[in-house]
């Protein structure tokens, strides 16, 4: 069965740090891994990745993923406290359309 | 608003009543997405469908929950016969076409609550 594991599961920081989300996976047939925000409402895309090495970036978030060792990690430069949210990992794996997503990371940025 | 829209944003059934809940995909996408989420935990894939066509249902329970997407009008998933278990909130996502390369963009989802 197709498993993604996000960690850590909960994260307060203060505004202005850096933080690292972190999502591993094991699966048959990976395709392309996504990374979701997900406010009180619809997760919006963030990203969405498909190869080793090369790093995805937006303003203060980037993402990059590795495929040797299975995993991506999400970072988030200078939080402010409108990042305050659950950050979700998805990977879709082979011809299916459908996402695996994991449980997620509750970042939570203080003043 | 060109986004995914579904309705109600909540929906609240005794047990035993049918929920019903609706979904329109993004202007021009016609693959849609079901997934429901649990409290603490991640969402869970339930069914893909194209127009008028139910593409993968693995995800979905075998008996009560069905699906549909008509050539007109939003895709609904409805439950039978609901039981606590099932309140939970189940969005919606939509996307240009299939496969890895397209992303699914969601809606904000509905909220059931079966008491």
């Amino acid at each position: 069965e197709d498993k993604v594991v996000q960690s850590p599961l909960s994260l307060v920081v203060h505004e202005g740090d850096t933080v690292t989300l972190n999502c591993s996976y094991e699966v048959t047939n990976f395709r392309s891994l996504l990374w979701y925000k997900q406010e009180k409402k619809a997760p919006t895309f963030l990203f969405m990745l498909t190869s080793s090495g090369i790093e995805k970036k937006s303003g203060r978030l980037s993402s990059i993923l590795d495929k040797k060792e299975l995993f991506s990690i999400l970072n988030i430069t200078a939080t402010q406290t409108g990042d305050s949210a659950v950050y979700l990992c998805a990977v879709h794996t082979g011809t299916a359309s459908k996402l695996t997503f994991g449980t997620g990371t509750r970042l939570q940025v203080t003043l | 608003n060109a986004g995914v829209m579904q309705n109600p944003r909540h929906l609240v059934r005794r047990r035993g009543q049918e929920a019903r809940l609706r979904c329109s995909p993004m202007k021009g996408h016609s693959h849609v997405y079901w997934y429901r989420q649990l409290p603490e935990e991640g969402l869970k894939f339930m069914v893909y469908l194209q127009k008028e066509n139910i593409i993968d249902e693995s995800g979905m329970p075998k008996e009560r929950f069905s699906a549909e997407f008509p050539k007109e009008g939003p895709s609904i998933l409805r439950i039978q016969q609901v039981v606590r278990g099932d309140s939970a909130a189940y969005f919606c996502a939509s996307s240009l076409s299939q496969g890895p390369s397209y992303e699914q963009y969601f809606g904000p989802g509905t909220r059931l609550t079966v008491t």
